[in-house]
């Protein structure tokens, strides 16, 4: 079993619809990661959180220590928003372990 | 801003062939990394340095070398390439720090192996 799991790992929405994105994992972790790739392969950070939420414009992230889980949401979804979402979590104090990705797909 | 170049975004070299992949930074990070990402495995660690001529194998190490000559460049080697090393390649730098780890990703290449 993948330490980081990431569901669904496709998603196909309408532009406008509210979407969500999940991650669960396995092991103790000095902070979480959302990661944004979109075709061509840059990745960009998008969030670093170890503790509640984080805002930013139509994103936002969420974290349960507890539950060891975590959401991606974004609100009013737009074709610009079509990418590959990647979880990843710290591992010690260098190293980050990756989720698979989620392919989200927004239609005009 | 943080900048991490890959020498190129697409190659193709031959069974066989030494394929040098080359990653540069600018921020004076102490940390950098080679991952490959395939469809279905999401990225997965080559190889980590934290420091000039210090490496240490990650997850899928074989078929693989590096090398850290200086602190803004590390190069990714596969001494004999072979078609199940056709791939994405990302590099990755960060700072040395005991507690995030946020990391600054390369724009990729993609290898195919023919």
């Amino acid at each position: 079993k993948n330490e980081v799991e990431q569901s669904p790992q496709n998603l196909t929405a309408q532009e406008g619809e509210f979407i969500t994105i999940n991650c669960s994992y396995s092991v103790g972790i000095s902070a979480l990661h959302w990661l944004q790739q979109h075709p061509g392969g840059g990745i960009v950070s998008l969030f670093m959180l170890s503790s509640g939420k984080k805002k930013h414009g139509r994103l936002i992230a969420t974290i349960n220590i507890q539950e060891k889980h975590s959401s991606l949401h974004i609100t009013a979804s737009h074709p610009r928003d079509s990418a590959v979402y990647i979880c990843a979590v710290g591992k010690g104090a260098q190293k980050l372990v990756f989720g698979q990705g989620t392919r989200l797909t927004i239609n005009p | 801003d943080v900048k991490v170049t890959q020498s190129s975004r697409y190659l193709v070299k031959r069974t066989g062939e030494k394929v040098f992949l080359e990653c540069v930074q600018d921020m004076d990070h102490e940390n950098m990394f080679w991952y490959r990402q395939d469809p279905g495995l999401g990225l997965r660690l080559i190889y980590f340095s934290y420091d000039v001529k210090m490496k240490e194998k990650g997850d899928i190490p074989e078929g693989y070398s590096v090398s850290r000559e200086k602190k803004e460049r590390f190069s990714l080697i596969l001494e004999s390439a072979s078609t199940n090393q056709t791939s994405m390649y990302l590099c990755a730098s960060s700072f040395l720090q005991k507690t995030y780890n946020e990391q600054f990703f390369g724009p990729g290449t993609r290898l195919t192996v023919l």
